[in-house]
């Protein structure tokens, strides 16, 4: 079975800088199958990154997903005010990773 | 405008069932496969079934170890979720998803709550 990890747990930064997300995948996957989801409190997951790298409908340019073999990462390039959330990845409409918290520093 | 409404969650003792339903509109429901992921409160995002868009195949997160079933109805533009010998760990909310490219769950619904307890 497929294990999705995620680091760090809790990104602490503040508006403007650039996050890092990392996933990793117990073993060697298909790129295109990694995505990303954005998790605000009380509201369900958007989707952000499919593909590995293609950003969904109306996804600002400062996420962008990449990586390859069994590690993976969502950047965002500079943080907005509203991005403070927690971002999941998934494989192939399977399981999802424990989640990364960005919170404000 | 894609809408999922999922209904059917409630209050239901340990050892029930129960089944969530998802109607869709706003798309060509006969296109999409369809999906349930569930989040226990405070914790994460656990995928539970998906199912393709004709019917005929389905896959279910193993760790639920065969007391779930998703199905669907074409004619209903619905989804489902049958949810059988419930215990106080199925308590979270339920969202239904469609699956799109490369199977990344594009569209979401606001979730339904199911509570097991007694």
């Amino acid at each position: 079975e497929l294990v999705l990890t995620q680091s760090p747990g809790t990104l602490s930064l503040s508006p403007g800088e650039r996050a890092t997300l990392s996933c990793r995948t117990s073993q060697s996957v298909w790129n295109t199958l990694l995505s990303w989801y954005q998790q605000k409190p009380g509201q369900p997951p958007r989707l952000l990154i499919h593909g590995l790298s293609l950003r969904a409908t109306g996804i600002p340019d400062r996420f962008s997903g990449s990586g390859s073999g069994t590690e993976f990462t969502l950047t965002i390039s500079t943080l907005e005010p509203e991005d403070f959330a927690v971002y999941y990845c998934q494989y192939n409409g399977g399981s999802f990773g424990p989640g990364t918290i960005v919170d404000i520093k | 405008e894609v809408q999922l409404l999922e209904s059917g969650g409630t209050l239901v003792q340990p050892g029930g069932s129960l089944r969530l339903s998802c109607a869709a509109s706003g798309f060509t429901f006969t296109n999409y496969w369809m999906t349930w992921t569930r989040q226990a409160p405070g914790k994460g995002l656990e995928w539970v079934a998906n199912i393709n868009a004709d019917g005929s195949q389905t896959f279910h997160a193993a760790s639920l170890k065969g007391r779930f079933a998703i199905s669907r109805d074409n004619v209903k533009n619905s989804a489902y979720l049958q949810l059988n010998s419930l215990t106080v760990e199925d308590t979270a909310v339920y969202y239904c998803a469609t699956a799109g490219l490369a199977g990344a769950f594009d569209h979401w619904g606001q979730g339904v709550l199911v509570t097991v307890s007694s």
